[in-house]
């Protein structure tokens, strides 16, 4: 049964730092690996995808990683911004006939002014 | 469009009561998810339908729950009897197979802003 961890659970920084969010999973058979934002009351929203055969994926101030062999996902953030206060979520698929994610508990991230 | 629209937006209920949860998908989209949210567990997918056939429900906790899909603009989770550990954030999330064929590793889902359900 595929197992997604995200360390830390709660993150707080200062405005202008740059981090590192972490994703971990058991089954390395995967096909990609998202990372979605939930902001308190809403659903999600997916960030960046990056399928199995790639090894990173940059939007704007975001990078994510993956290292299928290791079962290692990482998700950089430059320049943060207290908008970018949110629980961030990676989740892992199988796809083919069965698309299931399978998510990881979360990483709060808190940017103070 | 105006996302996946989900309702009622908050519930509380006592113990042994129905519940029904609605969720209206994006238009065009042919996969239709139900979650559900807990801080204990995190996000668990509970049922997923595509063209709104159920096609994975090994999700579902118990026969306490069902979710139907009617038609493709409408779905719908009910719990009955509810219980307290019911309590969770239930969400809604839709998603399309863009050309056709089996649903690519590229084809992104689209979350609804959940309803809070409160089990009294």
């Amino acid at each position: 049964k595929q197992e997604v961890t995200q360390i830390p659970a709660a993150l707080s920084v200062p405005e202008g730092e740059n981090l590192v969010l972490n994703c971990s999973f058991t089954d390395s058979a995967i096909y990609n690996l998202q990372w979605f934002r939930q902001d308190p009351g809403k659903g999600l929203t997916s960030l960046l995808l990056i399928q199995s055969s790639q090894r990173e994926q940059t939007s704007g101030r975001l990078n994510a990683s993956l290292d299928k062999s290791s079962g290692r996902s990482t998700l950089y953030i430059a320049a943060s911004q207290p908008g970018d206060s949110a629980t961030y979520l990676c989740a892992v698929i199988r796809g083919g006939s069965n698309y299931k994610l399978t998510f990881g508990k979360g990483t709060l991230l808190t940017v103070n002014p | 469009d105006a996302g996946v629209i989900q309702s009622p937006r908050h519930e509380v209920t006592e113990m042994g009561q129905e519940v029904t949860l609605r969720c209206k998908p994006i238009s065009g989209h042919d996969y239709l998810f139900w979650y559900r949210q807990t801080m204990m567990r995190g996000l668990e997918l509970l049922i997923y339908f595509n063209n709104n056939v159920p096609i994975d429900d090994s999700g579902m906790p118990e026969d306490r729950f069902s979710a139907k899909m009617p038609n493709a603009s409408f779905s719908t989770l009910k719990i009955q009897p509810s219980e307290p550990r019911d309590s969770a954030v239930y969400f809604c999330a839709s998603s399309s197979r863009l050309g056709g064929g089996f649903i690519r590793s590229t084809d992104t889902q689209y979350f609804g802003p959940g309803t809070r359900l409160t089990v009294l």
